[in-house]
């Protein structure tokens, strides 16, 4: 079956601009995250959606950073006045439900977010 | 809260020799523990997972990784490298409370000398 897609696969842009990036999980998954790869930083957490629930925001590196999703299922995270060091690769995850017991995370590609 | 520690952010290894990749955690609370392997330009696939059963965990392409509570550790081992092992290797903690969110190492570069 399709896996967690990611648009765009590449983004250049502008400091000062801001960034809108996609993500698609896994059909059924109430569980989505954000996660950030940087040659810095490594791999971070940014945010964690999960049915109905208030996101758990605790990894986001700022007030330009937000993200939504919609429905239940697409998700975008926001990046407003884009600053180089948010060149990163930003991973996406989803996952199904279920309290107490493990759900495996499925990462899709990634979009590599480079800002000149 | 909970952290992992790679030991070792690249790692060389000739074909048909030992894989073995570091990894230490800490956490205040049980832990699950993962490895995760990524290729160039693709994304994180799961290699395998502590899940608090067996402490030996059998995964994909002939990994396998031992849970150690007293050394806090959750070293990755493949008894005979391949080519097609090099990639970047993370190790990850969560929580056991079902979905939560993964805390990953700085990664290891595997790569596989000739």
């Amino acid at each position: 079956g399709a896996g967690v897609s990611q648009s765009p696969s590449n983004k250049v842009t502008e400091k000062g601009k801001d960034v809108e990036l996609r993500c698609d999980p896994i059909s059924g998954h109430t569980a989505l995250y954000w996660y950030r790869q940087s040659l810095g930083q490594g791999l971070e957490f940014l945010i964690y959606f999960q049915g109905n629930s208030a996101p758990d925001k605790s990894g986001l590196p700022s007030d330009r950073f937000s993200a939504e999703r919609t429905g239940g299922s697409v998700s975008t995270l926001t990046i407003q006045r884009t600053q180089q060091e948010d060149s990163a690769v930003y991973l996406c995850a989803s996952s199904s439900s279920g309290t107490g017991v493990y759900n495996e995370q499925f990462f899709g590609p990634g979009t590599r977010l480079t800002v000149l | 809260a909970q952290s992992v520690t790679q030991l070792g952010s690249h790692v060389s290894v000739s074909e048909g020799a030992l894989v073995l990749l570091r990894c230490n955690y800490s956490s205040s609370v049980p832990p699950y523990l993962f490895w995760y392997v990524q290729y160039p330009n693709q994304g994180l696939q799961l290699l395998l997972k502590y899940t608090s059963a067996a402490t030996l965990v059998k995964g994909i392409n002939g990994f396998e990784a031992e849970f150690k509570k007293s050394e806090t550790s959750f070293h990755l081992t493949k008894p005979s490298a391949h080519m097609s092992d090099a990639a970047e290797y993370f190790c990850a903690v969560s929580g056991h409370f079902g979905n939560e969110k993964l805390t990953f190492g700085t990664g290891t570069r595997l790569t596989i000398i000739p």
